[in-house]
């Protein structure tokens, strides 16, 4: 079965700070990542992906994610902090690259943004 | 170009009433789910579906039904609605060629 942690559910930075989420999942098979973003009162929209190929994965609005195998590791990072980038985030992890795969979500993480 | 709508947004029923929650996609797409999303849990898969008439049940399906006669429409019905099935119910799909689920707005939906 497979599984995803994420650590931290509030996490606050400064305007103009790194943001660091981090991810870490548990698959029995090598595992398909994704990152989603949730403004308030809206549906999930995908930041970035990772299926095969370069592990560190680059997405929209300026933020990427590595994958770590070793360390079974998905942190999204983004250097410099804005204040539209304050949102729920959650991690997802699925053992098939398909859209029709099923995605198994981590319990999410409020990202607020400090002037 | 609407992408996935879903109806209502808000929903207010009482415990014992069923409850139908539309979904509809205007993208052809042959993949479409069904999730609940709670405080501390995430989002929790609740049924998904191959292709019109092809559902398959999720992590948590006890208590719901699903049906699929047509590809844009995925109803998600509570056929005795509690009051642990108060939450944030979205709807997404995708293509089998595409890595990527595309979500709803969401239904928020309380029951008494």
């Amino acid at each position: 079965a497979q599984s995803v942690t994420q650590l931290g559910s509030h996490v606050s930075v400064s305007e103009g700070a790194l943001v660091l989420l981090r991810c870490n999942y548990s698959s029995s098979v090598p595992p398909y990542l994704f990152w989603y973003v949730q403004y308030p009162n809206q549906g999930l929209q995908l930041l970035l992906k990772y299926t095969t190929g370069a592990t560190l994965v680059k997405g929209i609005n300026g933020f990427e994610a590595e994958f770590k195998k070793s360390e079974t590791s998905f942190h999204l990072t983004k250097p410099s902090a804005h204040m539209s980038d304050a949102a729920e985030y959650f991690c997802a992890v699925s053992d098939d690259a398909t859209s029709g795969s099923r995605l198994t979500f981590g319990e999410g993480t409020q990202l607020t943004v400090n002037p | 170009d609407a992408g996935i709508t879903q109806s209502p947004r808000y929903k207010i029923t009482e415990t014992g009433r069923q409850v139908t929650l539309m979904c509809h996609q205007t993208w052809s797409h042959s993949y479409m789910f069904w999730y609940r999303q709670d405080l501390g849990h995430g989002l929790r898969l609740i049924y998904y579906s191959a292709a019109a008439d092809i559902t398959d049940k999720g992590e948590v399906s006890d208590g719901y039904v699903v049906s699929r006669s047509k590809t844009e429409n995925f109803p998600l019905t509570l056929e005795s609605a509690t009051r642990s099935q108060t939450s944030v119910y979205f709807c997404a799909s995708g293509l089998v060629s595409r890595n990527e689920q595309f979500f709803g707005p969401g239904t928020r939906l309380t029951v008494l």
